[in-house]
């Protein structure tokens, strides 16, 4: 299996640019979590999805941030308009029911806003 | 009440030594402690975790100490070696309740020197 595959794996862009960043999860996997680290607030989670709906959002820090599950294979994050304070690194992770003990991530987006 | 406190920030430990890291929480809702070990570049992966009905686990030289009373649980990591070498992060979460939601601490960063 390949893997929790992300991408882009680096981005730069200027302050004010829509960024989006895409995700695809482990097959038959039917959690997605999208999570952000920083050295000041450390891993946080963002928002999660099961079966392509999303549950809990609590954690996406303004409406600037918005995320979307098309389908079961493909999710993305967009940061709209972006600002610097976004720089971090951004992670997915995906796990299955059946073994949600076990969350598998991505090797993430590193995310730098000019 | 959600979050859980990580410490030391940073652990510098000889070849063959004990690596101990501690966590604490608050939320007695939590039913599941998993221990994430993440690589310089790469997205965390879950070394070994512990289910609060039990009070220790073992796998290998990396043992979980939980403490429920206290609301306490610990890695230790025997015979540390410069492999170990990494930032390792506790979490907690409700398993089944808020579909394995990963509250994280803020991580140890363990430099093994040979």
């Amino acid at each position: 299996d390949a893997g929790v595959i992300q991408s882009p794996r680096h981005e730069v862009t200027e302050m004010g640019q829509e960024v989006t960043l895409r995700c695809k999860p482990i097959s038959g996997h039917d959690y997605l979590f999208w999570y952000r680290q920083t050295m000041m607030r450390g891993l946080e989670l963002l928002i999660y999805f099961n079966n392509n709906v999303p549950i809990d959002d609590s954690g996406m820090p303004e409406d600037r941030f918005s995320a979307k599950m098309p389908n079961a294979s493909f999710s993305t994050l967009k940061i709209q308009p972006s600002e610097p304070r976004d720089s971090a690194v951004y992670f997915c992770a995906s796990t299955s029911r059946g073994g949600r003990e076990t969350q598998y991530f991505g090797p993430g987006t590193r995310l730098l806003v000019l | 009440q959600q979050q859980v406190k990580q410490s030391p920030q940073s652990l510098i430990v000889q070849k063959g030594g004990i690596s101990i890291i501690n966590c604490a929480y608050e939320n007695t809702a939590f039913d599941y402690f998993p221990w994430y070990q993440q690589f310089p570049g790469k997205g965390p992966a879950l070394l070994i975790a512990i289910r609060p009905d039990v009070s220790e686990k073992k796998e290998g030289r990396f043992t979980i100490s939980f403490n429920k009373s206290a609301k306490q649980f610990s890695l230790h990591i025997m015979d540390s070696q410069p492999g170990d070498s990494a930032t390792y992060f506790c979490a907690a979460c409700q398993i089944y309740n808020q579909g394995g939601k990963l509250i994280f601490g803020q991580g140890t960063e363990l430099s093994v020197k040979p």
